[in-house]
């Protein structure tokens, strides 16, 4: 099994609200991650965990907070977005953080700011 | 950060090979990876090879490694309308105690019956 869910499917804001995503996976990895990925380009890395650790921020805007509640859970807390926001937010996995096992991807949750 | 290019677009008739490029810059990169993306869905991983390797076949996909060039190359023999998506290639790096991908531009790929 290399499935990794995501909710919710779509989620249309304000720029006021505040809302989460949230990304599972059953399968025991140990890295989780979070991509955005705009209309037409390859997926951007936001941050990494590993062993339930924030490893790797990529200069994300404070709006955007990870949390990462146990092993099998990742959320992405969004506050504030602005319209550029907008986009397919992925989540994936790894057995470990090294580099050494593939990633495995969630389906997205696309995201519209209004 | 490294610049991972690919061919924007690829046209191929239903049972002919398709082969998508790839040119990377990392050369500490240790795996390299081929994914697929179909429309308004996430990625699929079709295959990965190790870096000391330059070339893999798993069913109709035949990976090759030019490490010398940094080029990597993905086979699609006997190409299908369901293999009408867009392919990324990826590589990865390892920094501390954790490791990212970085994504190729992305190459759409068209099959025409």
């Amino acid at each position: 099994d290399t499935e990794v869910t995501q909710t919710p499917k779509h989620l249309v804001m304000g720029m006021t609200n505040k809302k989460s995503l949230k990304c599972e996976q059953h399968m025991g990895h140990r890295a989780m991650y979070w991509y955005k990925q705009k209309a037409k380009k390859p997926p951007e890395l936001m941050f990494v965990y590993s062993y339930e650790k924030l490893s790797i921020n990529e200069s994300v805007p404070s709006r955007f907070s990870p949390e990462c509640p146990n092993s099998s859970l990742l959320n992405l807390h969004l506050h504030a977005l602005q319209p550029e926001d907008s986009a397919l937010y992925l989540c994936a996995s790894s057995q470990e953080g090294d580099g050494r096992q593939a990633q495995y991807f969630g389906p997205g949750t696309r995201l519209l700011v209004l | 950060g490294e610049d991972v290019e690919q061919s924007l677009f690829l046209s191929v008739r239903e049972g002919d090979s398709s082969v998508i490029n790839c040119t990377y810059t990392d050369s500490s990169s240790t795996y390299l990876y081929w994914y697929k993306q179909e429309p308004g869905a996430g990625l699929q991983l079709l295959t990965y090879i190790f870096s000391n390797m330059d070339m893999k076949q798993d069913q109709r996909l035949t990976v090759l490694l030019n490490k010398k060039d940094k080029h990597l190359s993905l086979r699609i023999a006997d190409t299908q309308t369901g293999d009408s998506a867009i392919y990324f290639c990826a590589e990865s790096s390892h920094t501390g105690t954790a490791s990212k991908l970085t994504f190729g531009t992305g190459t759409r790929l068209q099959v025409t019956l």
